[in-house]
């Protein structure tokens, strides 16, 4: 079956713009989670989603980065006034059942690059 | 705060070599212990450790979970250069996020 899909691959933004990153989970999983990877870092928690409802936002690094899942399906990342320091991989997984299935597939991924 | 720290950060190996990568983590509540492989952008999965499973074989790798050291190694024998990458190490615990490690990258020469 198909994997886990991100849109755009690439992305180049002009700072203080807002940018939309979308991501298509494997069917049937019901989580879903967005990372971020910087240049020579690891992967960064950023936000968790079970269904449609996200338990866990702690990795969310400012109010500006918000999170929506419709559908318990699609979900988009959005940041606002997009900064110099929020260029990075972005990284969606998912997975079938936290606690029962912890493996998470990640998609390739959507490199943003704000000047 | 849960944390994974890997080593080696960088290892260069000829073709042939057998290698160890090493992994230890303090997780609250820790539940399973996973090993990604990442070449250009995506990680992809190779192998979770947990209680209930702490040694896990596929081919030229395996992996070994000790829940007394809080560790993990992760062995490849007869290396290939396509084995190079970045290896990853994650942990998770009460939350369900994965916490990651910096990662070894590994180079495999001719």
């Amino acid at each position: 079956g198909a994997g886990v899909s991100q849109s755009p691959s690439n992305k180049v933004t002009e700072k203080g713009k807002d940018v939309e990153l979308r991501c298509d989970p494997i069917s049937g999983h019901t989580a879903l989670y967005w990372y971020r990877q910087s240049l020579g870092q690891g992967l960064e928690f950023l936000i968790y989603f079970q269904g449609n409802s996200a338990p866990d936002k702690s990795g969310l690094p400012s109010d500006r980065f918000s999170a929506e899942r419709t559908g318990g399906s699609v979900s988009t990342l959005t940041i606002q006034r997009t900064q110099q320091e929020d260029s990075a991989v972005y990284l969606c997984a998912s997975s079938l059942a936290p606690g029962l299935a912890d493996e998470q597939y990640f998609g390739p991924g959507t490199r943003l690059t704000v000047t | 705060e849960d944390k994974v720290v890997q080593s080696p950060l960088s290892l260069v190996v000829h073709e042939g070599d057998t290698v160890t990568l090493n992994c230890s983590y303090e997780v609250t509540n820790f539940r399973s212990l996973l090993w990604y492989k990442q070449e250009k952008k995506a990680p992809t999965f190779l192998f979770m450790l947990t209680s209930s499973g702490i040694e896990k074989k596929s081919g030229r790798l395996s992996s070994i979970l000790d829940k007394k050291e809080l560790s993990s190694i992760l062995n490849i024998t007869a290396t290939q250069t396509g084995d190079s990458a970045i290896y990853l190490c994650a942990a998770t615990g009460t939350a369900s996020k994965l916490t990651f490690g910096t990662g070894t990258r590994l180079q495999v020469t001719l």
